[in-house]
């Protein structure tokens, strides 16, 4: 089944805890990108990789820390430095070339603070 | 930053009601994305629609990118496509990051 894998579905993070969020996409996408989405609102960028071994700040990135070893995978670390959490955490990917950029979603990640 | 204004931002019809929702952005963009988000949280694709007109189905869209606005008809609305509305944009220049609208909020009642 081609497309974006998240997991969990849902996580639950305790008082000065990391945790870490999957994001796997097998449609050889070279850019990858991580969205957090509160109640009511619209989504907005914490990080981004448009290559392997290379990431960029997004609009909301303090507390929160990627790494892109391989090109499928995308994984996502809220730090216990991140005040409010909880939140709705969409991946997303897209292929660069040809000027085409455009972004699939996975199912998403629901994370909450116990 | 790039502004993204949706409107309305809340709308509920009647089954089989029509019905266009509008995307306005305040600089120049270079793509533009519609997605609807289902009650489950999943982001569907609906268009990428930097210019021009594009159908598909019930649905099309119509970006006038020069005024800065697209738009997104909905005909014959049935109560599947309740659910949140988003257009995303790139700035020109901007690389590849999207920016998203606070969507319009369609419930369809039978």
């Amino acid at each position: 089944d081609g497309g974006i894998t998240q997991s969990p579905k849902y996580l639950f993070r305790k008082e000065g805890q990391n945790v870490t969020l999957s994001c796997e996409q097998n449609l050889n996408h070279d850019a990858m990108y991580w969205y957090r989405q509160d109640p009511g609102q619209g989504l907005r960028l914490i990080y981004y990789s448009q290559i392997v071994n290379d990431f960029q700040k997004g609009d909301i990135a303090e507390g929160y820390s990627v790494s892109r070893e391989k090109k499928e995978s995308f994984p996502l670390t809220v730090t216990s430095a991140q005040k409010n959490p909880t939140a709705f955490y969409l991946c997303a990917s897209s292929l660069v070339a040809g000027g085409r950029n455009i972004q699939y979603f996975g199912a998403g990640t629901r994370l909450s603070v116990l | 930053g790039i502004q993204v204004e949706q409107s309305p931002p809340d709308l509920i019809l009647q089954e089989g009601a029509n019905s266009t929702l509008r995307c306005n952005f305040s600089d120049s963009v270079n793509n533009l994305q519609w997605f609807h988000q289902n009650p489950w949280g999943q982001l569907i694709n609906l268009f990428y629609i930097p210019s021009g007109t594009k159908q598909n189905g019930r649905l099309s869209a119509t970006t006038v990118a020069t005024e800065r606005y697209s738009l997104l008809y909905i005909s014959s609305s049935q109560t599947t496509d309740s659910g949140v509305y988003f257009c995303a944009v790139v700035l020109t220049g901007g690389g590849n990051k999207l920016t998203f609208g606070t969507g319009t909020q369609l419930k369809v009642e039978l």
